[in-house]
């Protein structure tokens, strides 16, 4: 059963902490994705990696990095957390088809 | 600018057919997908329709597809309360060499299903 594994499902951050979101595939694909899902605004894509340690902007980078340094992880970092990026996180990872992870609600206060 | 639209919002009985509608705008999707989302879960690839398709059947599922229109419809025979739940329809990016995870998603069909 093909799996993306976010590392939390809930999180709770103070304003100006570093933060650390992770995921992991076991599909071996190359390409791998961080969303981010609000009401009323639908899933935007944060950024993007094509192959280890590469990265690539998606609509709404500003305020995030990633890491690529093993092809079965991705991570993104929010490198000072703020209130506005109080949200729900979503990876992906894909070959033909997308398979996302089960999310991580992350509450910045 | 891409985007793509549907409706937010469908009510159906228990038993009935299901139609959730979706338009796009980049013409050169090379896949148009079909997630499902349930409450305080990810994603679920529910089905998605190569677009040199017109119709893609699955089950109790059934994906149209006029390219002329870029018009997406998902179709759920028999629907049962299990299927309420939010359905996004994703087109996938045109420029970036078939890298299907670069998705464009709606903003989401709440299905509401009742007894």
């Amino acid at each position: 059963d093909v799996k993306v594994t976010q590392s939390s499902r809930y999180l709770v951050k103070r304003t100006g902490e570093k933060v650390f979101l992770e995921c992991v595939q076991d599909m071996d694909h190359e390409n791998m994705f961080w969303y981010r899902q609000d009401p009323g605004l639908g899933l935007r894509l944060i950024y993007f990696s094509y192959d280890v340690k590469m990265k690539e902007k998606g609509d709404i980078p500003e305020g995030y990095s990633v890491s690529r340094e093993k092809k079965e992880r991705f991570s993104l970092i929010l490198e000072s957390a703020s209130t506005n990026q109080t949200s729900m996180y979503l990876c992906a990872s894909s070959g033909t088809e997308a398979f996302f992870g089960q999310g991580t609600r992350l509450t910045v206060v | 600018g891409e985007d793509v639209e549907q409706s937010l919002f469908l009510s159906v009985r228990e038993g009935d057919s299901s139609v959730i509608n979706c338009t796009y705008t980049d013409s050169s999707s090379t896949y148009l997908y079909w997630y499902k989302q349930e409450p305080g879960a990810g994603l679920q690839l529910l089905t998605y329709i190569f677009s040199n398709m017109d119709m893609k059947q699955d089950q109790r599922l059934t994906v149209l597809l006029n390219k002329k229109d870029k018009h997406l419809s998902l179709r759920i025979a028999d629907t049962q309360t299990g299927d309420s739940a939010i359905y996004f329809c994703a087109e996938s990016r045109g420029n970036y060499g078939g890298s299907q995870g670069n998705l464009i998603f709606g903003k989401g069909t709440k299905l509401s299903v009742k007894p």
